[in-house]
């Protein structure tokens, strides 16, 4: 069974422009989550889809944005990147039911995301 | 609020020996579940082990155990038998059964192994 995939794994930007990251989760899994690693902060919650709607969401500025398709692929938007913005960038996704505390959440690879 | 705690930035343990990796959390949720994940410098982030809030019996995965006392709210992972390929990152971490799929991360012990 394929693992979650995130493309693309590196990626350079320069402050103002906007990026898109991409994720596809194991199949079967309906929800997918989003999180921010730096040295400074660790791992922090973007926000989580199930079913292409948001259920949750962490504490971070509407610059941050995702969605999920009815394949349940998903995506992240990052708008006028900051150099503060450089992390690497986790997709996980969860077996069904959901809420109920017990299921691991499978990573990608991450896409790692460096601001000039 | 939750918050996990993982008070050992680094540790060293000798090849074959056994390391037990502290983490303490705080939670006002009844049902929720504890995780260990690892993460190799390559930075995947590997499921290693899950246990339930309710479950009364520690959880354990082949050279993986958890050792969990909920009224210390620790979950300590034991790693018996070490071996060099678990130099990596280890993160504790909480999903609360109420908050959908969000995962609280501590931040991290950095496992060393020597030869």
């Amino acid at each position: 069974k394929a693992g979650v995939t995130q493309t693309p794994r590196y990626l350079i930007k320069t402050r103002g422009q906007q990026v898109t990251l991409s994720c596809s989760p194991i199949s079967g899994h309906r929800s997918v989550s989003w999180y921010q690693q730096t040295p400074g902060q660790g791992l922090q919650f973007l926000f989580e889809y199930f079913s292409e709607t948001q259920r949750n969401k962490g504490n971070f500025p509407g610059r941050f944005s995702g969605r999920q398709f009815s394949n349940s692929r998903s995506e992240m938007n990052v708008s006028t990147l900051e150099l503060g913005d450089s992390a690497l960038y986790l997709c996980a996704s969860s077996l069904d039911p959901p809420g109920l505390g017990n299921q691991p959440q499978h990573f990608g690879d991450g896409t790692r995301l460096s601001i000039l | 609020a939750q918050k996990i705690t993982q008070t050992q930035p680094g540790m060293f343990v000798q090849e074959k020996e056994a390391v037990t990796l502290d983490c303490t959390y705080d939670t006002s949720d009844q049902s929720y579940g504890l995780f260990w994940y690892k993460q190799p410098s390559s930075g995947e982030m590997i499921f290693l082990i899950y246990q339930g809030s309710y479950d009364e019996q520690n959880a354990t995965e082949g050279r993986y155990s958890l050792n969990f006392q909920k009224a210390r709210k620790s979950a300590n992972l034991v790693i018996s038998a070490s071996q060099l390929g678990d130099s990596a990152m280890y993160f504790c971490a909480m999903s609360p059964a109420n908050t959908g799929n969000q995962f609280y991360f501590g931040t991290g012990t950095s496992l060393t192994v020597i030869p």
